[in-house]
């Protein structure tokens, strides 16, 4: 199975940083990573697609990177309604894991 | 505008069959393009994936967590557009949100749609 370690676990920013995750795979998935954010007793919503494809409507302060084994999350210029938690997913295999969640918190 | 629902008992006991039920509208659970699956999550365990059906042939295709040990299944009823959830012999650790949820053929695969989710107690 593929392990994905997802840093930092919590993560304190103000409005209008700049702030960056990481995700690490076990293995090369090559771009079969998938950005999520969750708020409060919401399901998670897609952001990123194939490391760096934004999903319709997801605004262009998300950004996304990597392939292989290594990845990140860049929000730009972090606006009230970004704080929440992020959660990347590989999709490059079965079972289908998940990050342990980065919590985004307002400073 | 596609929506999920999922419904089904909130508290199950332990050794039973939770069993959960998602009623798409929208779409249809006929579609090729997409995987329906189920997803739970804890605040112990995050995220975790449960399972996906893939609608191809007489039959479809399913792809389960290896982690849940033959206990889950996923099946599909095009004549009602929903898919459901059944998972044996449940213990205190099955304890979860349960979601429903959509994922792309294309694109990676990401989860485009997913259900409100419903909380299942495992629980004597």
């Amino acid at each position: 199975d593929i392990q994905v370690t997802q840093s930092p676990s919590s993560l304190s920013a103000s409005v209008g940083d700049r702030v960056t995750i990481t995700c690490r795979a076990s293995q090369n998935i090559a771009k079969y990573l998938i950005w999520y954010q969750q708020k409060p007793g919401k399901a998670p919503d897609l952001l990123i697609y194939g490391a760096s494809s934004l999903h319709t409507g997801v605004p262009s302060r998300f950004s996304g990177s990597g392939s292989g084994t290594d990845f990140t999350l860049t929000i730009s210029n972090l606006q009230p309604e970004d704080f929440a938690t992020y959660y990347c997913q590989q999709s490059h295999s079965s079972p289908r894991s998940f990050g342990q969640g980065t919590k985004l918190e307002l400073k | 505008q596609l929506q999920l629902q999922e419904s089904g008992p909130g508290l199950v006991k332990p050794s039973e069959t939770l069993s959960l039920t998602c009623t798409v509208s929208g779409g249809s659970v006929s579609s090729n393009s997409f995987y329906w699956g189920w997803i739970r999550q804890t605040s112990g365990r995050g995220l975790e994936w449960i399972g996906d059906y893939y609608p191809s042939g007489q039959s479809g295709r399913t792809y389960y967590n290896p982690s849940l040990k033959g206990r889950v299944t996923i099946s599909i009823d095009t004549s009602k557009n929903q898919f459901s959830l059944k998972l044996t012999s449940v213990t205190a650790s099955d304890t979860a949100v349960y979601y429903c949820a959509r994922r792309r053929l294309i694109d990676y695969g990401g989860i485009d749609f997913w259900g409100q989710g419903t909380l299942v107690t495992v629980s004597s």
